[in-house]
């Protein structure tokens, strides 16, 4: 079993729609959880991160966490053109010292 | 400066070749990562550097040979590398080892013929 699953995709949505990308985790000690957003030919980006439960919101995007069922999300809204790539969940355990990736979702927003 | 950049952007080798991935960074990152990533999957984790010393070796195959000159630095070193090896090679940095946030560079493409 993994220990980072991410809903696989393909996404295509219409432009403005409200996007939710998910994983699940096994690890109970992964302590930070980050969304990387990678575009095509490039390299993954830091998107957010999350340290422990709850929410995070910056602009269209919220990371939410929820540690008892072990289930990460983000959330887009007013998808635009723009955030069409791959996004990919990370968990971190500090004390391992490494990250450890999703396979990756990939959105397509259409306008 | 927030900026990882790589060198090659592209790399085509022969199975018999001796070639070399260069990376650098200049924000004062003391931890520096190797990652392989095949198409339309997740980045693995190859090496990792913390204060130029290997901290990390995925148990990767000795045809890989990483090295860090200098904290700015990190090099990976290829030798007689089969096809299967072909992927875009990832270098990232972050502040410290084990740090949430990492720095990628746009990677190099390498195709092993």
């Amino acid at each position: 079993q993994k220990e980072v699953e991410q809903d696989p995709g393909p996404l295509s949505v219409p432009e403005g729609a409200i996007v939710s990308l998910n994983c699940t985790y096994s690890n109970s000690a992964f302590q930070y959880f980050m969304w990387y957003r990678q575009y095509s030919r490039k390299g993954p980006e830091l998107l957010m991160y999350t340290y422990s439960s709850g929410n995070k919101e910056d602009g269209r995007f919220t990371a939410q966490v929820d540690k008892s069922s072990k289930y990460i999300s983000l959330f887009i809204r007013d998808s635009q053109p723009s955030d069409s790539a791959t996004y990919l969940c990370a968990t971190l355990n500090t004390n391992a010292g490494k990250s450890t990736f999703g396979d990756g979702t990939t959105l397509t927003v259409k306008p | 400066d927030t900026e990882v950049t790589q060198t090659p952007k592209h790399l085509v080798m022969g199975m018999t070749n001796k070639k070399s991935l260069k990376c650098e960074q200049h924000m004062g990152h003391r931890a520096m990562y190797w990652y392989k990533q095949k198409a339309k999957k997740p980045p693995e984790l190859m090496f990792v550097y913390s204060y130029e010393k290997l901290s990390i070796n995925e148990s990767v195959p000795s045809r890989f040979s990483p090295e860090c000159p200098n904290s700015s630095l990190l090099n990976l070193h290829l030798h007689a590398l089969q096809p299967e090896d072909s992927a875009l090679y990832l270098c990232a940095s972050s502040q410290e080892e084990g740090r949430y946030e990492q720095y990628f560079g746009p990677g190099t493409r390498l195709t092993v013929t």
